[in-house]
């Protein structure tokens, strides 16, 4: 199992720009999630989405939209980037069901800039 | 509003001594724990979990975890500390029911262990 992907590993933007971050999982989690890390504060929820069809939102959701067309892919667009929005990007999932207490397993990352 | 709290950025200890990482959470009902860790440029990595039942916790890499609901505390606790445990650690809470599929992250604490 390739576990949790995301492309690209870097990118840069200028203002105004606007780019999708990919990710998927090839071990049929249902639920699948979004996180921005900032220095000092931890992992923000951006995104999530329980099921393909299924999205909502999560703590910092503007500037950002989501889709889930299958279970293995959730990717996460920028509308129009601002230097706000430079961050490390991580993509996690977890089995579902009854089980908001399975642990997520995470990407390695996306490192955006916004200029 | 769950939430979850680091006192300490930092976290400095000799290796073969004991380590300490505090976290203190905040629900209004039966929390999950967990505890994540993330190595540089790395995506974060489950540690362990508290769901229900014996307080003391047992994870990954030796680490272990102590639940306390009178002090609303969940620290991760190694009897002795190796340079290889240098990471970032999160501590992590998230409701038993409700639309709890939100997980909260605390701010993260570096924990650097000294040769």
């Amino acid at each position: 199992n390739a576990g949790v992907t995301q492309t690209p590993k870097f990118q840069v933007l200028k203002t105004g720009q606007s780019m999708t971050l990919q990710c998927a999982q090839d071990m049929n989690h249902e639920y699948m999630s979004w996180y921005r890390q900032d220095p000092g504060m931890g992992l923000r929820l951006i995104h999530y989405s329980v099921g393909a069809g299924i999205t909502d939102q999560g703590e910092v959701p503007n500037g950002y939209n989501v889709s889930r067309s299958t279970t293995e892919d959730f990717p996460l667009r920028l509308l129009s980037a601002a230097p706000s929005q430079t961050s490390v990007y991580f993509c996690a999932s977890s089995y579902s069901g009854q089980g908001t207490y399975n642990e997520q397993f995470f990407g390695p990352g996306t490192r955006l800039t916004v200029l | 509003a769950q939430s979850v709290a680091q006192p300490e950025d930092q976290v400095n200890v000799a290796e073969g001594n004991p380590l300490t990482v505090k976290c203190t959470y905040s629900v209004s009902g039966n929390p999950y724990l967990f505890w994540y860790v993330q190595y540089p440029n790395r995506g974060l990595q489950f540690l362990l979990k508290y769901i229900t039942g014996d307080n003391l916790v047992k994870g990954s890499y030796g680490f272990e975890a102590e639940f306390n609901k009178s002090q609303t505390s969940f620290h991760l606790k190694k009897p002795s500390a190796l340079v290889s445990d240098s990471a970032l650690y999160f501590c992590a809470v998230r409701y038993r029911s409700g639309s709890a599929r939100q997980l909260t992250f605390g701010s993260g604490t570096q924990l650097t262990v000294l040769p």
